[in-house]
């Protein structure tokens, strides 16, 4: 079956650097997604890595290890407003979109 | 650019009515547009997959009949809930996909519709 692994939940504080980790297990392999999530609001895209690296976009970095089925989002200097629910989603063979169940970052003073 | 609006943002509705939600791709002509469905706390559900002019493809488990689904133009899709019933209350999010050359083929979500049924 296909899978999508990250953690339920997290805490971090303003200011500080947060890392939150996504596995996937899936039938091929087209490209991995981040999405940040606000309660009661609709995702909205972060960044896109389809080859082995990092990808910068000012605060926010992602990083891909398509052999170890491994993705990482950063976000550095944290502000109350990062709290939100972070998505990965992979893009499969069938160029299907396959969702982790997400997770919650908090944030604290 | 790529922004996806929907509508209504929420809607209360008696058991039984029929509701549609509009989904419209502003600025940027979307072949592709897909619905999910997303209860509280809980990840995104792909609930179809709508195409232009043609008939959606619709996930196991999710009943056609029901969830009715057309995607009349580039840039129009919508999504009926018939016969609604308090089970189908969820939050609906619709995304259209850009397709351009050399592009990571990136979704663009709506707002979301939060339906309500009594």
């Amino acid at each position: 079956g296909q899978n999508i692994d990250q953690p339920t939940e997290m805490t971090a504080t303003e200011g500080a650097i947060v890392q939150i980790n996504c596995t996937y297990q899936t039938s091929g392999f087209n490209g991995l997604f981040w999405y940040q999530q606000h309660a009661g609001e609709a995702p909205t895209f972060l960044s896109y890595n389809v080859l082995d690296g990092l990808e910068e976009k000012g605060r926010f970095s992602s990083f891909l290890s398509r052999s170890k089925g491994y993705s990482y989002l950063l976000l550095k200097e944290l502000q109350m407003k990062d709290s939100a629910s972070y998505l990965c989603a992979v893009k499969d063979s069938n160029y299907q979109l396959i969702w982790g169940a997400g997770t919650k970052l908090i944030i604290k003073p | 650019g790529a922004v996806v609006s929907q509508h209504p943002s929420r809607v209360i509705c008696k058991s039984g009515t029929s509701v549609k939600i509009e989904c419209r791709s502003l600025d940027f002509q979307a072949t592709t547009m897909f619905w999910y469905r997303q209860f509280p706390k809980q990840s995104l559900m792909l609930m179809a997959t709508s195409n232009e002019g043609s008939k959606a493809t619709y996930e196991q488990g999710v009943e056609k009949d029901k969830f009715l689904i057309n995607h009349a133009s580039l840039t129009l899709s919508t999504l009926t809930v018939t016969s609604a019933h308090p089970e189908d209350s969820s939050f609906y999010i619709c995304s259209a996909r850009e397709v351009v050359a050399g592009d990571s083929d990136t979704q663009y979500f709506g707002p979301g519709t939060r339906l309500t049924v009594l």
